[in-house]
């Protein structure tokens, strides 16, 4: 169970356009789902926490209307980075967590595949 | 200082010798406590989650959470190769669906 479905795996695209990136729960309902982003070599750095049906959470320092999220539905939140830059080249992941498992157990956040985009 | 803190490493092993890998987080209320593997290119994955004090063991690897000390471990028995990762260690300062705070994580090399 949990099963978290990211797409597109990898990605590449001219500078000054957008790509979007979706990221879907399949077997349960996520009403929150967060988005990160990895550098080479570099850990985990939160983006935003995406709120079903309402607006997403950005982390200081991420600009909200370069990454633009939208938790449309219980099952799929997008990440569409804008007017993409080269140094916006990076390994994009997205998580979430079943909230009907309990937080007891072997429960733990899901991430899905993640997405590699390279803007050249 | 930092929320999570972890030694970066490498941390390098022999096969089959005990890894151990730590973490120590600021918050003292933090309610649960996570160890994910990441190997290079790919996403995090979890290996254990803990929220009680003391030891939980599953398979080859144990977590342990000292609360009063604010430490919580992982312990890999019988090392093997396909081991050789990034493990990251991340908290959940007050429960529920909430963000996680991660550490920078823990390079392992086990070899041969």
């Amino acid at each position: 169970g949990a099963v978290v479905s990211q797409h597109p795996s990898w990605v590449i695209c001219k500078s000054g356009t957008s790509v979007k990136i979706e990221c879907r729960s399949l077997d349960f309902q996520a009403t929150t789902m967060f988005w990160y982003r990895q550098f080479p070599k570099q850990s985990l750095m939160l983006m935003a926490t995406s709120n079903e049906g309402s607006k997403a959470t950005y982390e200081q320092g991420v600009e909200k209307d370069k990454f633009l999220i939208n938790h449309a539905s219980l099952t799929l939140s997008t990440l569409t980075v804008t007017s993409a830059h080269p140094e916006d080249s990076s390994f994009y992941i997205c998580s979430a967590r079943d909230p009907l498992l309990p937080m007891r157990g072997n429960y733990g956040y899901t991430f899905g595949s993640g997405t590699r985009l390279t803007v050249v | 200082q930092k929320e999570v803190e972890q030694n970066s490493g490498p941390l390098s092993v022999p096969e089959g010798a005990i890894a151990s890998l730590n973490c120590t987080y600021s918050d003292r209320v933090s309610q649960s406590f996570f160890w994910y593997r990441q190997y290079s290119g790919k996403s995090p994955e979890l290996i254990m989650s803990i929220y009680s004090n003391g030891d939980k063991e599953d398979g080859r690897f144990t977590a342990q959470l000292n609360k009063a000390s604010q430490y919580v471990s992982l312990l890999i028995r019988d090392s093997q190769p396909s081991d050789s990762a990034t493990y990251l260690c991340a908290v959940n300062p007050r429960g529920n669906n909430r963000k996680l705070i991660w550490g920078l994580g823990t390079s392992l090399a086990v070899n041969p």
